[in-house]
């Protein structure tokens, strides 16, 4: 079946601690991207990749960090965290960014920095 | 101002009823528009591509104004299972995907 496996799907930790949030797709799509959705604000870009080892900044990127050294894999790291990132994350797929109208998305993460 | 704008809602509708969302945008390149729906804290999945000449998926009808820069969504005979949270999207070639904050959309009994 063709998805977006995102993990953890809750996660509460305190700020300064390092966290890592997975996503991994099945589907060999060349572009994957990382969103974070607030009440009032819609989904709001992080980070996208094109291919890998090619990442680029989205719209909000401050304090989070992303790495695509494998194809189906695009992690979202927060080296410190703080409770302005408390959020609702979602990592998303699609065959290229040319393309992305066909957004696969991952069932979502919801962090909550104390 | 917000890339793409929505009304929040709620709009609260009886079963059978028809109800109708705008959504406007202020980048005049954007050219490719789309609805989502996006059940509570869960993932958006896309409800339908909008394109210029309108279109149709059942009960769902989609229209676009580019000289006003709006699109719309139009729900006829409302069932409760359409209760959720539509987003309205918005795309320029070579750049990424623009989400509305969503309206929000219950279907009572």
């Amino acid at each position: 079946e063709a998805q977006v496996t995102q993990n953890p799907r809750y996660l509460i930790t305190v700020t300064g601690k390092k966290l890592t949030v997975t996503c991994s797709q099945n589907m060999n799509h060349e572009y994957m991207s990382w969103y974070r959705q607030d009440p009032g604000l819609g989904l709001r870009q992080i980070y996208y990749s094109m291919n890998v080892e090619v990442t680029d900044k989205g719209d909000v990127p401050e304090g989070y960090k992303v790495s695509r050294k494998e194809k189906r894999n695009f992690p979202l790291i927060l080296e410190s965290p703080s409770p302005n990132q408390t959020s609702l994350y979602f990592c998303a797929s699609s065959r290229n960014r040319a393309d992305n109208e066909k957004l696969f998305f991952g069932s979502g993460t919801q962090l909550s920095v104390l | 101002r917000k890339e793409v704008e929505q009304d929040p809602g709620p709009f609260n509708v009886p079963e059978g009823a028809t109800v109708a969302f705008n959504c406007t945008y202020s980048n005049s390149a954007s050219q490719s528009f789309f609805w989502y729906r996006q059940d509570c804290r869960k993932e958006p999945k896309l409800l339908m591509s909008v394109y210029s000449s309108g279109n149709e998926d059942g009960r769902f009808t989609a229209q676009l104004n580019r000289a006003s820069q709006y699109i719309s969504l139009l729900i006829r005979d409302s069932k409760l299972s359409d209760s959720a949270t539509y987003l309205c999207v918005v795309n320029r070639v070579g750049d990424d995907m623009r989400f509305g904050a969503g309206t929000r959309l219950t279907v009572k009994p």
